[in-house]
């Protein structure tokens, strides 16, 4: 079973951030946290990863709290090609990828 | 442009057949996987190998075999379809079992 809560659906304005929540109160210390999207009937695309400090990348950041019991991924500018869905997901090691069922995300126009 | 390729892209198959969905990376990744996505049940693990030479079993892996005799290729065999092996299937690979995943853009395949 996953290991996270996400909302199922939440919309976005284009341009603006798109701040997409996740739960994960059950994390252990050498778990991190994956987020992943799936632009429809593409395969699903690694956006980014940490474990306990924030992260930013060419495409996201990530803010952990610091309990590590939940965080959030941030789309700074938010387009069109940003609506998917949005897999949060808890990983220890070398455990396999369970994915959950995700946040639909529209970004509309 | 270095990835996964999935072959082939979509296929109509008659129950009791056999079907090898091919995988291909160039990416010179140690680990891959075979993933299954369904409505309303998500991705789930058919097989996964962590180096070549090695295989290990996901999720959800009755009816599928794979074999990893090489580092680039881990094709996923149904030996005898049938009508709920009919799905999108997605081939990912990793620089190591520990890394993030790639994920190639899927198979879909009908089983009639």
């Amino acid at each position: 079973d996953a290991k996270t809560t996400q909302p199922p659906s939440m919309d976005c304005a284009e341009g603006r951030a798109a701040n997409l929540p996740c739960n994960h109160s059950t994390i252990s210390g050498n778990e991190y946290v994956y987020w992943y999207r799936q632009i429809h009937s593409q395969g699903p695309q690694y956006i980014i990863h940490g474990l306990k400090n924030n992260e930013t990348n060419e495409m996201a950041s990530l803010i952990i709290t610091e309990d590590r019991k939940s965080s959030t991924l941030i789309l700074p500018h938010a387009t069109l090609r940003d609506t998917a869905v949005y897999y949060c997901i808890v990983r220890g090691g070398s455990e396999k990828l369970v994915f959950g069922k995700g946040t639909k995300l529209t970004v509309n126009p | 442009i270095a990835g996964i390729t999935q072959a082939p892209t979509s296929q109509i198959l008659a129950a009791g057949r056999r079907m090898t969905l091919r995988c291909t990376q160039d990416m010179r990744h140690n680990a891959m996987y075979w993933y299954r996505q369904d409505l309303g049940l998500g991705l789930r693990l058919i097989h996964y190998s962590n180096t070549a030479g090695t295989t290990g079993k996901g999720e959800v892996p009755d009816g599928y075999s794979v074999s990893r005799a090489n580092t680039d290729d881990f094709p996923l065999t149904l030996a005898s379809a049938v009508p709920s092996q009919t799905s999108v299937y997605f081939c990912a690979s990793s620089r190591t079992s520990e890394t993030p995943l790639h994920f190639g853009n899927g198979t879909r395949l009908t089983v009639t």
